[in-house]
């Protein structure tokens, strides 16, 4: 059965910390994605990529790196966290064309 | 940049009844549309797509897209209580590189 599993599940991290969130899809789907979500600005492209070892801004990059070391694993990193990045964060996976992203249940990041 | 706009924010209807959700996008070009919804603490889930324009059923689900006015809707018969959920739209670029979000409609389906 199509997967994406994200962990942790949940995460708190301090201000000025750095915080890795891991995202692994079962899938063989060539693109991968994060996303953010806020209330009233529903989900918000961080990141993408579409190959391994490769990946692309998205709409609102600043503050957050990604890598994508294989085909079935894509991390989001932030470097020095701050206050502004709590939120959920949602990896989603997809094929190239035309599929619907899959996507996984969340991580609920809360920077203190 | 794909801007996509949902309407209306919320909603409450009686169960039973017919709900109709909006979305508009920018881009003439766009590829693909999708209708996802959320239950709370979850990840959205694909409900239902359309590429061409016309309309496209699947079950209680009917979607309509009009890309010359650049408007796609979603319309559920016989709502129940558990349609009860935030709805997104989607709209992905040519080749799903990019898909941008909707802010999202809350609808609460009232027993």
């Amino acid at each position: 059965e199509a997967a994406v599993t994200q962990s942790p599940r949940s995460k708190v991290a301090v201000t000025g910390g750095k915080v890795t969130l891991s995202c692994h899809q079962t899938n063989n789907h060539d693109y991968m994605y994060w996303y953010r979500q806020d209330t009233g600005h529903g989900l918000r492209l961080i990141h993408y990529s579409y190959v391994a070892d490769s990946t692309e801004k998205g709409d609102i990059p600043d503050g957050y790196k990604a890598s994508r070391p294989s085909q079935e694993n894509f991390s989001l990193i932030l470097e020095l966290a701050s206050l502004s990045q709590t939120a959920v964060y949602f990896c989603a996976s997809s094929e190239r064309d035309s599929q619907a992203p899959l996507f996984g249940e969340g991580t609920r990041l809360s920077v203190l | 940049q794909e801007k996509v706009q949902q309407s209306p924010e919320s909603l409450i209807v009686p169960e039973g009844a017919m709900v109709s959700l909006n979305c508009s996008f920018s881009d003439s070009a766009s590829q693909s549309i999708w209708w996802y919804q959320q239950h709370p603490g979850k990840g959205p889930k694909a409900l239902i797509s359309i590429f061409s324009n016309g309309n496209k059923k699947e079950g209680r689900l009917t979607v309509y897209l009009n890309r010359a006015s650049l408007h796609v809707s979603l319309h559920i018969k016989d709502s129940q209580p558990s349609d009860s959920a935030v709805y997104l739209c989607a709209v992905s670029d040519y080749g799903n590189e990019k898909i941008t979000f909707g802010a999202g409609t809350k609808l609460t389906i009232k027993p």
